[in-house]
């Protein structure tokens, strides 16, 4: 098992450029989430998925889009990067579905600059 | 929603002395307080965790009290070890949906 998997590890972006992180898993997990991780604030959370076929905004949804493309993937997508959203960004998977008390397995992270 | 904040931000020790990394959290009804590690470069890990149900947990060297009255959970690592250094997080469910809020992190140093 490969666990959960990122792509890409780095990128860098210019403003205004547009971009799509992807993230997979081979857990057969129900729910998934995207975090971004900046110095001293934390892991925040951007948007989750409870399920295939439903979203929910987190903590800090601005300027991002997600898709649950099936139970596998859930990708997350800048249409027009701005410098702020330089950051570390991880996805997670859990087997639960709406139920916060299971382990998130995370990805190893996507660094992404945005010049 | 749910508000966890963490203290101290960073901790630094000796070997062999032991740590204390304490969070409190807003809403009565959270039942659940994970612990994850991240050491430099990789990506957060759970260590452990603990249900409302129960008022500690140990695993080895790490442990986990509750105090549901005063809404505070803390982690503590005794008899510390270079490999403990990490930055550690606490987190409570954030609402309805599966959701964890997280604290903002300790950074631990422990010194040979």
């Amino acid at each position: 098992n490969a666990g959960v998997t990122q792509t890409p590890k780095f990128q860098v972006l210019k403003t205004g450029q547009s971009m799509t992180l992807q993230c997979a898993q081979d857990m057969n997990h129900n729910s998934m989430y995207w975090y971004r991780q900046d110095p001293g604030m934390g892991l925040r959370l951007i948007y989750y998925s409870a399920s295939e076929g439903t979203t929910d905004k987190g903590e800090v949804p601005n300027g991002y889009n997600v898709s649950r493309l099936n139970k596998r993937e859930f990708s997350l997508r800048l249409e027009s990067a701005a410098p702020s959203q330089t950051s570390v960004y991880f996805c997670a998977s859990s087997t639960a579905s709406a139920d916060p008390s299971y382990e998130q397995y995370f990805g190893p992270g996507t660094r992404l600059t945005v010049t | 929603g749910e508000n966890v904040e963490q203290h101290p931000s960073t901790l630094s020790v000796q070997e062999g002395d032991s740590a204390v990394i304490k969070c409190t959290y807003s809403d009565s009804a959270s039942n659940y307080f994970p612990w994850y590690k991240q050491e430099l470069g990789k990506r957060p890990q759970l260590i452990i965790d603990i249900r409302s149900n129960v008022g500690e947990k140990k695993d080895q060297r790490i442990a986990v009290t509750l105090n549901k009255t005063a809404k505070h959970f803390s982690l503590h690592i005794t008899e510390t070890q270079p490999e403990d250094s990490a930055v550690y997080f606490c987190a409570s469910p954030g609402g309805s949906q599966g959701n964890l809020i997280f604290g903002k992190g300790t950074k631990l140093s422990v010194k040979p």
